[in-house]
């Protein structure tokens, strides 16, 4: 099992750039999570997805972030326009209606 | 407000000894806890849980000990080796919406050889 795949792991941009982090999850889990990992605020949820559809986006920042799931295979954070406290790690989770969800390595995210 | 938290930011422990975590919540709702764990540059991992109906879940050398009374949990580790030191998070959900985990901040544990 290659496990929550994400790319890319490292991702410099800045101020103004358009960013999209990809997410591939484990094959058969049918709800899909992204988090936002800052020193500040720790581990926070931004956007659930249950059978590709988002069910809770209340986690999502701002209009400038936005997420898609188009099939049960590959997902998308996209940040329009980026900006300097934007910088954290994005993590992608997937789960198989149960409790555990199983983390990617993250994105490291570095807006300039 | 943090609904979680880990009042630790680290814990150093030599190797053989006892690691314990300790995490408290506030929300009365949650049901369901989980301890995760973190190697740098990796995501977290999940390690064990704990429903509400119980006060002590074992796994090997890893147990969870929950006292509502308290809203407090703590994660035992026993013995404790070097390949333990990561970051340790105490997550909570509730039976209402149980895809939401509310994670604290995090401790970092250092066992030392």
């Amino acid at each position: 099992d290659a496990g929550v795949i994400q790319s890319p792991r490292h991702e410099v941009t800045e101020m103004g750039q358009e960013v999209t982090l990809r997410c591939k999850p484990i094959s058969g889990h049918n709800s899909l999570f992204w988090y936002r990992q800052t020193m500040m605020r720790g581990l926070e949820l931004l956007i659930y997805f249950n059978n590709n559809v988002p069910i809770d986006d209340s986690g999502m920042p701002e209009d400038r972030f936005s997420a898609k799931m188009p099939n049960a295979s590959f997902s998308t954070l996209k940040i329009q326009p980026s900006e300097p406290r934007d910088s954290a790690v994005y993590f992608c989770a997937s789960s198989l209606s149960s409790n555990e969800q199983f983390f990617g390595p993250g994105t490291r995210l570095t807006v300039l | 407000d943090q609904q979680v938290k880990q009042n630790s930011p680290s814990l150093s422990v030599q190797e053989g000894r006892i690691s314990i975590l300790n995490c408290d919540y506030t929300n009365s709702m949650f049901d369901y806890f989980l301890w995760y764990k973190k190697y740098p540059a990796e995501g977290p991992t999940f390690l064990i849980s704990i429903s509400s109906i119980k006060d002590k879940n074992e796994d090997g050398r890893f147990t969870v000990f929950l006292n509502k009374s308290a809203k407090h949990l703590s994660l035992h580790i026993v013995p404790s080796q070097p390949g333990d030191s990561a970051v340790y998070f105490c997550a909570a959900t509730s039976g209402g919406s149980n895809y939401k985990l509310t994670f604290g901040k995090g401790t970092l544990l250092t066992v030392n050889p």
